[in-house]
């Protein structure tokens, strides 16, 4: 099955700085899904990719997927506390596996104030 | 999007014993999905719950120590059969929404599971 291959495995910033995690894969992707999960709480969707090239903009949040459809970003510009959490990237296997999501390691993000 | 439950959010279990987590949601889904979480590590699909029909497992997963019921399209249990202390993991049910198959999904709040 698909594999996704994630890093950093931690990073610390301080408030204000910036903050990026790769995601990258060996195949190519069909899709590529962003999720955080706060301290103690459960994934939260972010947002899906599909398109090569694909970028897309969430406030802070910036998402892209590669052009050969085998990586992506998520880049944060001005970190805040309440950016705090574990960042999945996911992806889902098409065809009959579709629905099926592989997950990438997480990033780990700590904000000091 | 869904309100999602699970119960129970936390057990602590002796081994051998069993535990059925229940998964609850608002609405309809075709699709219901099990997942694993061990303490600091990603999420590993343990099966696919379907409605009417037996679940789909995946690799490194067996029906016998992860039974799977999925009575109508907003219910689902997994039990977690005959349990050791590496069975201690969170536990997370999600659906996927939307008719058009989107893809996202959404996640129930998890049940921690402790095996003493």
């Amino acid at each position: 099955g698909q594999q996704v291959m994630q890093i950093p495995q931690y990073q610390h910033v301080q408030e204000g700085e910036d903050f990026t995690t790769y995601c990258n894969s060996s195949t190519t992707l069909s899709n590529i899904q962003w999720y955080k999960q706060r301290p103690g709480g459960h994934p939260v969707f972010l947002i899906q990719l599909v398109k090569s090239g694909e970028v897309k903009k969430q406030k802070r949040l910036t998402f892209q997927f590669g052009e050969a459809k085998k990586n992506s970003s998520l880049h944060i510009t001005a970190t805040q506390t309440t950016d705090v959490g574990t960042y999945f990237c996911a992806s889902n296997a098409g065809g009959t596996s579709y629905g099926k999501l592989t997950f990438g390691q997480g990033t780990i993000l700590t904000v000091h104030p | 999007s869904a309100v999602i439950s699970q119960k129970p959010s936390r057990d602590i279990c002796q081994r051998g014993t069993s535990l059925t987590i229940q998964c609850q949601v608002d609405s309809q889904v075709t699709m219901m999905f099990w997942y694993r979480q061990q303490p600091g590590q990603s999420l590993t699909l343990i099966a696919t719950a379907n409605q009417g029909s037996e679940a789909t497992y995946e690799s490194g997963f067996v029906i016998d120590k992860f039974p799977i019921s999925r009575p109508n399209l907003t219910f689902s249990t997994l039990t977690v059969s005959n349990m050791s202390p590496e069975d201690s993991s969170i536990y997370l049910c999600s659906v996927e929404l939307g008719l058009h198959r989107s893809g996202e999904q959404y996640f129930g709040p998890g049940t921690r599971l402790t095996v003493t």
